[in-house]
């Protein structure tokens, strides 16, 4: 079954670099994402990586993927208030659509 | 570049009203368009997707229903609203098979 799981919470001081978690389950799945919701809006697309990559990295964002225990990160460098935000891990469903299965998010707090 | 937005942003609605919340994405065809729902408790939840005009997918059955009248408008609907319909609900569209998802800014629905 389809199934990606995250913890919860993290808080973070600003400047300390965050790392959020995600396992996922579907070895098949091509694409994982990190998705970034700010309070009342809707869900930005922050970074996504193939799944023939083990890192990749985008200004302070940087994603590792392992395949063989099906967990992803997701570490932001130099963390700042404005990093404060729910951050969804998400992996490509194994049906023929591109739908998507998220993890229920993680709150990321930071404190100045 | 393309667009999507969707309205009203914010609904406050009686028990047993219908609902009517519409999306469009610009700047594209032939779409592969969703409706989510996101509740207390922060999971996305796949309500319906779509991959062509009078195509739809229901993923949970429910007193919710969707439409697509054209290529790039996806109308979410229900006849008559119940308390547990209140959410956070997000429309989105992606280029085409097993490809990124884009959402729109989302539409609250307070069903009191």
């Amino acid at each position: 079954g389809e199934d990606v799981e995250q913890s919860l919470f993290l808080s973070v001081r600003e400047g300390d670099s965050s790392v959020i978690n995600c396992t996922y389950t579907d070895s098949s799945s091509t694409y994982l994402y990190w998705y970034k919701q700010e309070p009342g809006a809707g869900l930005q697309l922050l970074t996504y990586i193939f799944s023939n990559m083990d890192m990749k990295q985008d200004q302070r964002l940087t994603v590792l993927l392992n395949k063989k225990d099906k967990h992803l990160s997701l570490r932001i460098a130099d963390t700042q208030t404005g990093d404060s935000a729910i951050y969804f891990c998400a992996e490509t469903s194994p049906s023929g659509y591109s739908t998507l299965t998220f993890g229920k998010g993680t709150m990321l707090l930071v404190s100045p | 570049s393309q667009t999507i937005h969707q309205w009203p942003a914010t609904l406050v609605q009686p028990v047993g009203s219908p609902l009517s919340l519409e999306c469009t994405v610009e700047g594209t065809s032939n779409p592969n368009l969703y409706w989510y729902r996101q509740a207390a408790g922060r999971g996305l939840q796949l309500l319906f997707y779509s991959v062509g005009i009078g195509q739809i997918s229901s993923e949970v059955p429910q007193n919710l229903s969707a439409s697509r009248p054209q290529d790039r408008q996806f109308i979410l609907s229900s006849k008559k609203l119940l308390l547990s319909d209140s959410g956070f609900y997000l429309c989105a569209w992606s280029p085409g098979q097993r490809n990124t998802i884009y959402f729109g800014e989302g539409s609250w629905l307070t069903v009191v």
